[in-house]
């Protein structure tokens, strides 16, 4: 069981929004930033948002995210296809002194 | 641009000690942080341990007693050996290069992975 909580699915037909959610703690995201993470099976895992709201070069503006307390969300307007796969929110653990990370929301684009 | 690639013996079997090798191109390792995740199958990533710059390492800690990280003797090698391996190691196993910053600690770049599977 992961120690980030996160919806295991959401869909969207494309051009339309989706947002995922991620729930943790007061000794992770309570105290540190959000990290997200696209991964498809048998590819690397991508950076796709740090510190919470810092998009890394070549990330579309598509994508958003925000913290508040000890949940983030990350939303995907605009949907397309290539945006498929497995999300990932991330975050630091004070108690662990490493990261933890959500369970994955699959994004389904109809 | 830094590339890293996985390597390992793919089938191993129970009580035996897991040794992976990640190789990174376009980066020299001692200047940066390493780490080394995993996911087994149908589940989400797991953290198993990362290595500073300074050589200390942290490690999760229900890996903590059978889990070394290391740079590898070979020049731009990252080493992971992982003791008595289980079932419960079946996994993809990804290295990455660890950001750790003034409120950003996040991997990238991270390897494509390479599939462990434990069993007798």
């Amino acid at each position: 069981q992961s120690v980030l909580t996160q919806a295991p699915s959401v869909s969207g037909a494309p051009g339309q929004s989706v947002t995922i959610s991620c729930s943790g703690s007061s000794s992770n995201i309570g105290v540190n930033t959000v990290t997200w993470y696209h991964h498809l099976p048998g590819e690397a895992p991508k950076l796709l948002m740090y510190t919470n709201t810092q998009r890394p070069s070549g990330v579309p503006d598509r994508f958003s995210g925000s913290k508040s307390g000890t949940s983030a969300s990350l939303t995907i307007t605009g949907l397309q296809s290539e945006d498929e796969g497995d999300y990932y929110c991330a975050a630091w653990d004070d108690g662990l002194s490493g990261p933890v990370f959500g369970g994955g929301t699959k994004v389904t684009v109809l | 641009q830094m590339q890293l690639q996985e390597s390992g013996p793919g089938l191993l079997r129970p009580s035996e000690t897991l040794s992976l090798s990640c190789s990174v191109a376009g980066a020299s390792l001692g200047r940066f942080h390493w780490g080394w995740l995993r996911q087994p199958p149908g589940k989400g990533l797991e953290w198993i341990g990362h290595i500073y710059t300074s050589g200390v390492t942290n490690y999760h800690v229900s890996l903590k007693t059978r889990a070394t990280i290391s740079l590898g003797t070979s020049k731009n090698h990252l080493s992971l050996k992982l003791k008595s391996v289980t079932s419960a190691d079946t996994a993809v196993y990804f290295c990455a290069r660890l950001y750790s910053g003034y409120q950003a600690e996040y991997f990238h770049p991270w390897g494509p992975g390479t599939l462990v599977v434990v069993s007798s």
